[in-house]
């Protein structure tokens, strides 16, 4: 079975700084999607970012970019120019690419903290 | 732009009684699914469903859970007879064969 891991269970940063946010997973598959969503207060799930397994290319978005080594099986979120919105659960996401259903397996989350 | 619907928002029930959470998915996904998030936990998969019956299962969805899509449109999550520690947001979810999934709002649960 697929395991995703957060080791970072808190994490903070000021305002306008730069944070990384840790994953790695576990998984005997090739072809999968690696996803980061943010959970703030209101507990909706947000998608902030996809990274396709195949694509060498590291996924933007506006602030947001990972680092994918696929060959570490690491997945980092990095966030640039942190914003007080920014504060949330982030979770890390796995889902295999085979067909079918698929559902997605989680990390247990990192809470990112703005100090303004 | 298109989105996943969950009523009610906020349910607060009776130990031993049933409930049905409902959403509405996007119109044109193909996959539903169901996950749970007991407070200060990991999301967790329940059951994912597609082309009419269950897809997969985790261990959590036992006897007690059922899903239906009763017409087409609803996708409903029934608890048979609640526990406490069925207290948790229940996330619906919906993906087209190409697309990331989307979640609802969610629904809080609050057994008493």
């Amino acid at each position: 079975a697929q395991t995703v891991t957060q080791s970072q269970p808190e994490m903070s940063v000021q305002e306008a700084e730069t944070v990384t946010l840790s994953c790695t997973y576990d998984t005997s598959e090739s072809d999968y999607y690696l996803f980061w969503y943010k959970q703030p207060p209101s507990r909706q799930m947000i998608l902030v970012i996809r990274q396709e397994a195949y694509k060498q290319q590291n996924a933007t978005e506006n602030r947001f970019s990972v680092n994918f080594q696929k060959a570490a099986k690491s997945f980092s979120l990095k966030i640039s120019d942190s914003q007080l919105g920014d504060a949330a659960m982030y979770f890390c996401a796995y889902r295999s690419a085979n067909d079918g259903a698929n559902n997605l397996f989680f990390g247990t989350g990192t809470r990112l903290t703005v100090i303004p | 732009e298109p989105e996943v619907t969950q009523t009610p928002s906020h349910q607060v029930t009776q130990m031993g009684q049933e409930v049905i959470l409902r959403c509405v998915p996007i119109s044109n996904h193909l996959y539903f699914y169901w996950y749970r998030q007991i407070l200060g936990q990991k999301v967790e998969f329940l059951v994912s469903f597609y082309n009419n019956e269950i897809s997969e299962k985790s261990e959590i969805f036992d006897d007690q859970f059922s899903v239906e899509r009763p017409d087409g449109s609803n996708f409903t999550l029934k608890i048979r007879s609640t526990k406490l520690e069925d207290s948790a947001m229940y996330f619906c979810a919906s993906r087209g064969v190409n697309t990331e999934a989307f979640f609802g709002q969610g629904t809080r649960l609050t057994v008493v």
